[in-house]
């Protein structure tokens, strides 16, 4: 079957840099995709990765390795405005998005 | 209007009602998607409509019936609901999946109760 795997809470500090992982089995892959939601809104896109490697958005980056099925969001310079959940999404052989039941992060001043 | 947007906010419904949820993209993007997203679990794919025909429907209840009228509007019919879909339900769109990377825009979904 399909599963992604991203852990269920996360917490830091203001300031600081936290990294959250995601792993995933599929059908298949056609690129790897990192959302913010907070509590009560709808997700927003952060992040697409289809090659391996680091792309870098600013405080936010994600990175990919296809190989071992791993990908990760590096948040760096954590705002408190950063408090949300961090869904993992992967797009299979059928261009269907398979989602992780999230990570929610909570800054702590 | 911009973005997706989706009415009502909010709704509660007795289980013998019918409503219907309303979701507009104004993104000129040619796919849509229903999701329902429940407390602490993944969002669960209901249907997806590509150019306006469904593509997708995975395994969803009949007591939810999606119409997409064109590449703009979906709506997701309800009726005869159960307690357990409680949830929210969100739409979102996209360009047809393969074309580009493909990420979707979400509206602010509908916080739906059943009692």
């Amino acid at each position: 079957g399909q599963n992604i795997d991203q852990p269920t809470e996360m917490t830091a500090t203001e300031g600081a840099i936290v990294q959250i992982n995601c792993t995933y089995q599929t059908s298949g892959f056609n690129g790897l995709f990192w959302y913010q939601q907070h509590a009560g809104e709808a997700p927003t896109f952060l992040s697409y990765n289809v090659l391996d490697g680091l792309e870098e958005k600013g405080r936010f980056s994600s990175f990919l390795s296809r190989s071992k099925g791993y990908s990760y969001l590096l948040l760096k310079e954590l705002q408190m405005k950063d408090s949300a959940s961090y869904l993992c999404a992967v797009m299979d052989s059928n261009y269907q998005l398979i989602w992780g039941a999230g990570t929610k992060l909570i800054i702590k001043p | 209007e911009t973005g997706v947007t989706q009415t009502p906010r909010h709704l509660v419904m007795g289980m013998t009602n019918k409503k219907s949820l309303k979701c507009e993209q104004h993104l000129g993007h040619n796919a849509m998607y229903w999701y329902k997203q429940s407390a602490k679990k993944p969002l669960e794919l209901m249907f997806v409509y590509s150019l306006e025909e469904r593509v997708e429907n995975n395994s969803v209840p009949s007591r939810f019936s999606p119409e997409c009228p064109n590449s703009s509007h979906l709506f997701l019919h309800l009726h005869t609901l159960q307690p357990e879909d409680s949830a929210l339900y969100l739409c979102a769109s996209s360009q047809t999946p393969g074309q580009g990377a493909g990420e979707q825009y979400f509206g602010p979904g509908t916080r739906l109760t059943v009692t």
